[in-house]
């Protein structure tokens, strides 16, 4: 069965600090990875996929097969990235997202 | 304007009761989804459809029901709430070709 792995529930940097949120992965076969994230009270959002390898607000996701990873980094985070992100993976029978338990980012001035 | 409404955002009602949370969206999409979130856990998909007269049973198991009469509509049922109920329910759609999926601001739903 496929599984989505966030291992922190928080992190918490300091402005101006690289920035790596982890999320692992157990798929046979292609995967499709997201981001989401979702700022205080507003609605989940996508920001990135990996098929399009975009960078967007300065963060950028590597797929790594190897390592079943898609880490989601930036490189000097900001006040407002504070924020919950999910990683996700779309299951290819149902076309339907599975999510992991998310990791909340905390990003002090 | 495209979007996905959900309503009501907040919802406090007693046990026993016959609820329905609203979903419906403007953006043209065939897919929808419903998915259970409990504070600070991941989101379990509940229920999901392809189009009209079309509706799936997600991985959590859950004593609610859908239906899908219009392309717009995918309103979920609960006949008889319990105080296990008590948790947000997410709404969202996608285009058919598509996999990115566009989410509504979510119902939180409390049964005391």
């Amino acid at each position: 069965a496929q599984r989505v792995t966030q291992p922190e529930k928080l992190l918490s940097v300091f402005k101006g600090a690289p920035v790596e949120l982890k999320c692992n992965y157990s798929y046979s076969g292609s995967p499709e990875l997201f981001w989401y994230v979702q700022y205080s009270r507003q609605r989940l959002q996508l920001l990135l996929r990996h098929i399009s390898r975009e960078s967007i607000k300065g963060f950028t996701a590597d797929l790594n097969k190897g390592e079943t990873s898609f880490h989601l980094k930036k490189p000097f985070a900001q006040e407002e990235d504070s924020a919950m992100y999910y990683c996700a993976l779309v299951d290819t029978g149902r076309r339907a997202l599975t999510f992991g338990s998310g990791t909340r980012l905390q990003v002090q001035p | 304007e495209a979007d996905i409404y959900q309503t009501p955002r907040y919802l406090v009602i007693g046990t026993g009761k016959k609820i329905t949370l609203e979903c419906s969206q403007t953006m043209g999409h065939d897919k929808m989804y419903w998915y259970q979130q409990d504070p600070g856990m991941e989101l379990h998909l509940i229920h999901y459809s392809y189009g009209v007269n079309s509706t799936e049973k997600g991985d959590l198991s859950s004593e609610s029901t859908v239906s899908r009469i219009r392309t717009e509509h995918f309103p979920l049922t609960l006949e008889s709430a319990r105080p296990s109920h008590t948790s947000q329910y997410l709404c969202a759609s996608s285009g058919m070709g598509d996999t990115e999926a566009f989410f509504g601001q979510g119902t939180r739903l409390t049964v005391v």
